[in-house]
């Protein structure tokens, strides 16, 4: 089975940085994805790691230490519209199309 | 076209009525999946389909039936629901590995 832990919510000021981490148990790994939910809303992508390290995407970095079991998000130069729920989800054991979700970290923004 | 379609948006039914979801991908995308997400939870895997074949059953009650008419066209055949199996009802697409477009999702809730 898989356990995936990020913290419930958290909140950060407009125009800050504000990492969300997430830590995860699997028998077997095959990749991490970041997904950002308004409420309401579907999931959107983020990002993809597979290999330990930084990638880098705008605004928008995601670390993976594959060792350590652990990934981060993370926000610069918050916005208002950043506010929405933020998922990790791992790909594990079972085939490429079985990923599963962590319980999400709600970010609000504040001004 | 690069987006994945969900109808209807919002569906009411009594426990004994017969209703389908319908999802649409016109992304090219060989696999096509289904999940359930309850309130302030994350996204719960129900089924996959690859290559229009069923590949996952995450042991989804028979009231829940998939159908993947073609390659672009993803169904789950309501019968029978129970009230607990209000939710909201996403589906998904992906191109091999890559990571997964969700569509809007269909608000269901069962009286």
């Amino acid at each position: 089975g898989q356990n995936i832990d990020q913290p419930t919510e958290m909140t950060a000021t407009e125009g800050a940085i504000v990492q969300i981490n997430c830590t995860y148990q699997t028998s077997g790994f095959n990749g991490l994805f970041w997904y950002q939910q308004h409420a309401g809303e579907a999931p959107t992508f983020l990002s993809y790691n597979v290999l330990d390290g930084l990638e880098e995407k705008g605004r928008f970095s995601s670390f993976l230490s594959r060792s350590k079991g652990y990934s981060y998000l993370l926000l610069k130069e918050l916005q208002m519209k950043d506010s929405a729920s933020y998922l990790c989800a791992v790909r594990g054991p079972g085939g490429y199309q079985k990923v599963t979700f962590g319980t999400g970290t709600k970010l609000q923004v504040i001004p | 076209d690069t987006e994945v379609t969900q109808t209807p948006k919002h569906l009411v039914m009594g426990m004994t009525n017969k209703k389908s979801l319908k999802c649409e991908q016109h992304m090219g995308h060989r696999a096509m999946y289904w999940y359930k997400q309850k309130a302030k939870k994350p996204p719960e895997l129900m089924f996959v389909y690859s290559y229009e074949k069923l590949s996952i059953n995450e042991s989804v009650p028979s009231r829940f039936s998939p159908e993947c008419p073609n390659s672009s066209l993803l169904n789950l055949h309501l019968h029978a629901l129970q009230p607990e199996d209000s939710a909201l009802y996403l589906c998904a697409s992906s191109q091999d590995s890559n990571e997964q477009f969700f569509g809007p999702g269909t608000r269901l809730t069962v009286l």
